[in-house]
């Protein structure tokens, strides 16, 4: 079975600085997809995110981006110039290529962007 | 463009009360269906998906049903609350088929008392 971890339970950071949020999974699966997902006060799951596991490079979004390290079963993500916008609370979520499209998800990382 | 609607955003309902949330789908056809469950200050744990009509696969045992009457339908449901169905329930779909990522509905707030 595959789990997902996230072992920063909260985190802050300052405005226009960059952090880093950490993920570990475990699978034997070869073929599978790998998520950030971010959750503001309203409860609304955003896709921030997408990474395919049998693509070497790290994907990016704006100021989104990870670092996918496949044999260690890593998935980190790092925020530049943080905004007092990404103030929430990040998942880190695992798919399992499949018809069924389910996804496994981490406990969570509240970040807090200050001022 | 697709869209999910999930209502109601909040409920309260007295132990032993039945349930019903109900998950729409619009702009696309044969999505796979997802209820997720949301414990305070956790992640997400799947509870129900559904691939096609009338198809519900069940996750983890528990007091809740869920069942899709028409396509872009999912409902979830129970005839008698318990105090440990609180929670925070989000319903998600993804496209049939190659499926590459969930979208979420807004979520609906359930307190059990």
């Amino acid at each position: 079975a595959q789990t997902v971890t996230q072992s920063q339970p909260e985190m802050s950071v300052q405005e226009a600085e960059t952090v880093t949020l950490s993920c570990t999974y475990d699978t034997s699966e070869n073929n599978y997809y790998l998520f950030w997902y971010k959750q503001p006060p309203s409860r609304q799951m955003i896709l921030v995110i997408r990474q395919e596991a049998y693509k070497q490079q790290n994907a990016t979004e704006n100021r989104f981006s990870v670092n996918f390290q496949k044999a260690a079963k890593s998935f980190s993500l790092k925020i530049s110039d943080s905004q007092l916008g990404d103030t929430a609370m990040y998942f880190c979520a695992f798919m399992k290529h499949s018809n069924t499209g389910k996804l496994i998800f981490g406990q969570g990382t509240t970040l807090q962007v200050k001022p | 463009s697709q869209t999910i609607h999930q209502w109601p955003a909040t409920l309260v309902q007295p132990v032993g009360s039945p349930l019903s949330l109900e998950c729409t789908v619009e702009g696309t056809s044969n999505p796979n269906l997802y209820w997720y469950r949301q414990a305070a200050g956790r992640g997400l744990q799947l509870l129900f998906y559904s691939v096609g009509i009338g198809q519900i696969s069940s996750e983890v045992p528990q007091n809740l049903s869920a069942s899709r009457p028409q396509d872009r339908q999912f409902i979830l449901s129970s005839k008698k609350l318990l105090l440990s169905d609180s929670g925070f329930y989000l319903c998600a779909w993804s496209p049939g088929g190659g499926i590459t990522e969930a979208f979420f509905g807004q979520g609906t707030r359930l307190t059990v008392v």
